[in-house]
C-alpha cells in the first residue's frame, strides 16, 4: 500500500498570511504514460463530509478560490493557501489515486492565528 | 447538481450486520463509478470500495480491513448503491460516505453513522 505522510498535523497562521502543507507519498503517484500525478486534496470542514479541491495535484476544482494551489510531483506535494481567509479554517486530506487501496494523508488541520 | 443521500447506518452489536444505501441524482449513474469511504470518530478518512461502472465489468476493490466481510453492489435502476456490511467489528464504528469516483472522490454524500458496540 502507498502510505500518505502530511506535514504538520496542525497550523495556525494569520489573515492574508501563507499556508502551506506537504504530503509525501511512499512511492512514486506519477504515471509515466501519461505524465500525471494521481493525487488529490479535499477540504473538511466541521460536521461537513470533504469537497474535493484539487485533482491531478494541481488541477483546481471548479469553484475552488484561486488562492489554493497545489503543486509537486512524484512523491513529494505542497498545497497552497496564498492569503488565508477565516472561511478556510478546515482539515484538509491527501489522497493517492495511482493505486488501490487508495490511501490518505492523515490530514491537517489549519486554524486563524 | 448531483446528491448522493445514504441512509441506513445506526447501532448494532459486534457480530452483527447492517446494509448501507446511497440514492444518487443529478448524473447518470449507470455511467458512475462509486466508492465508499468512512471515517471514524475525531479520526481521519479511510478508503472502504469501490465498484466500477457495468460498462467497465462492474467490478469490486476493497481495503484490507473490510475485505471478505463487506460488499459493494448497485441497482442501476434505482440509481443506488449499497455497502453490506457483515461479521462487524467496534473498529468499524464510523461515518460511511457515499462518493462518486474510483480515483478521486467528487462528490460526497452528508454520510451515515454506524455503531459497533454491544
Amino acid at each position: 500500500d502507498i502510505v500518505m505522510t502530511q506535514s504538520p498535523d496542525s497550523l495556525a497562521v494569520s489573515l492574508g498570511e501563507r499556508a502551506t502543507i506537504n504530503c509525501k507519498s511512499s512511492q512514486s503517484v506519477l504515471y509515466s504514460s501519461n505524465n500525471k500525478n494521481y493525487l488529490a486534496w479535499y477540504q473538511q470542514k466541521p460536521g461537513q463530509p470533504p469537497k474535493l479541491y484539487i485533482h491531478w495535484a494541481s488541477t483546481r476544482e471548479s469553484g475552488v478560490p484561486d488562492r489554493f494551489s497545489g503543486s509537486g510531483s512524484g512523491t513529494d506535494f505542497t498545497l497552497t493557501i496564498s492569503s488565508l481567509q477565516a472561511e478556510d479554517v478546515a482539515v484538509y486530506y491527501c489522497q493517492q489515486y495511482y493505486t488501490t487501496p487508495r490511501t490518505f494523508g492523515q490530514g491537517t488541520k489549519v486554524e486563524i492565528k | 447538481e448531483v446528491q448522493l443521500v445514504e441512509s441506513g447506518g445506526g447501532l448494532v452489536k459486534p457480530g452483527g450486520s447492517l446494509r448501507l444505501s446511497c440514492a444518487a441524482s443529478g448524473l447518470t449513474f449507470s455511467n458512475a463509478w462509486m466508492s465508499w469511504v468512512r471515517q471514524a470518530p475525531g479520526k481521519g478518512l479511510e478508503w472502504v470500495g469501490r465498484i466500477k461502472s457495468k460498462t467497465h465489468g462492474g467490478t469490486t476493490d476493497y481495503a484490507a480491513p473490510v475485505k471478505g466481510r463487506f460488499t459493494i453492489s448497485r441497482d442501476d435502476s434505482k440509481n443506488t448503491q449499497y455497502l453490506q456490511m457483515n461479521s462487524l467489528q467496534t473498529e468499524d464504528t464510523a461515518v460511511y460516505y457515499c462518493t462518486t469516483g474510483g480515483m478521486e472522490f467528487d462528490y460526497w454524500g452528508q454520510g451515515t453513522l454506524v455503531t459497533v458496540s454491544s
